[in-house]
């Protein structure tokens, strides 16, 4: 069972539609982050939460981080195909601690 | 500036064989933290080294090792390979250690494919 519970694990739709992906844990989270992986690459940070109820904005992606900080969500509006790819979230439990990443959610945005 | 490299991006190995990976990091950063990445178990944590020190273990078998250099660059250690360890293998350097909340910047990966 994965500390980082993501859904859906894959999620296809057409350019302009949008979509949300959330990151849900039954644990308390100092912070977490959201990263976007492309094929052949490695991760790549796209956000950082750290406050409950924080919500940041990325262009067209929405990032909220729940109240109680056990949770999490993204939100794309109109999605592009740009946007496909693996989206990862990553908790960090207490200071010193290590990142645990979610199973990750596969984005596919067809033209 | 220079991202984070791995060397080699591909490799294959057959079982009860060993494989050294390796990982130079961003200048600059002291953290290099190493993660298996499978489409069943998602990315998985192995270890973190700052500053030559493993900070943080994840939990795999004593054949997974590694180690950093005083240039921070690392290495991992796979030995006895099976057929599960087919993965890929990503390294990720960070300015701060992993429990200061600083981002990760990952290399391309190694990947790894034991016949």
């Amino acid at each position: 069972t994965q500390l980082l519970e993501q859904s859906p694990q894959f999620l296809s739709i057409q350019e302009g539609e949008n979509l949300t992906v959330y990151c849900n844990s039954s644990s308390v989270f100092s912070s977490l982050q959201w990263y976007r992986q492309e094929p052949g690459e490695g991760p790549v940070l796209l956000v950082t939460v750290v406050t409950g109820g924080e919500v940041k904005k990325l262009k067209r992606l929405t990032f909220q981080f729940g109240d109680a900080r056990k949770d999490s969500s993204l939100h794309i509006t109109a999605a592009q195909p740009g946007d496909t790819g693996l989206y990862l979230c990553a908790g960090e439990k207490a200071a010193g601690n290590k990142l645990t990443f979610g199973g990750g959610t596969r984005v596919l945005v067809k033209p | 500036k220079a991202g984070v490299t791995q060397t080699p991006r591909y490799l294959i190995k057959t079982r009860g064989q060993q494989v050294t990976l390796s990982c130079s990091p961003i200048s600059g950063h002291r953290s290099v933290s190493w993660y298996q990445q499978t489409p069943g178990q998602g990315l998985q944590f192995l270890f973190e080294y700052f500053s030559e020190t493993q900070r943080n273990k994840g939990n795999f078998p004593g054949r997974f090792s590694g180690r950093q250099f005083s240039n921070s660059r690392s290495e991992m250690n796979v030995s006895t390979l099976e057929l599960g360890d087919s993965a890929l293998y990503l390294c990720a350097s960070s300015l701060l250690t992993q429990g200061a909340s600083g981002e990760l910047f990952f290399g391309e990966g190694s990947r790894l494919t034991v016949l």
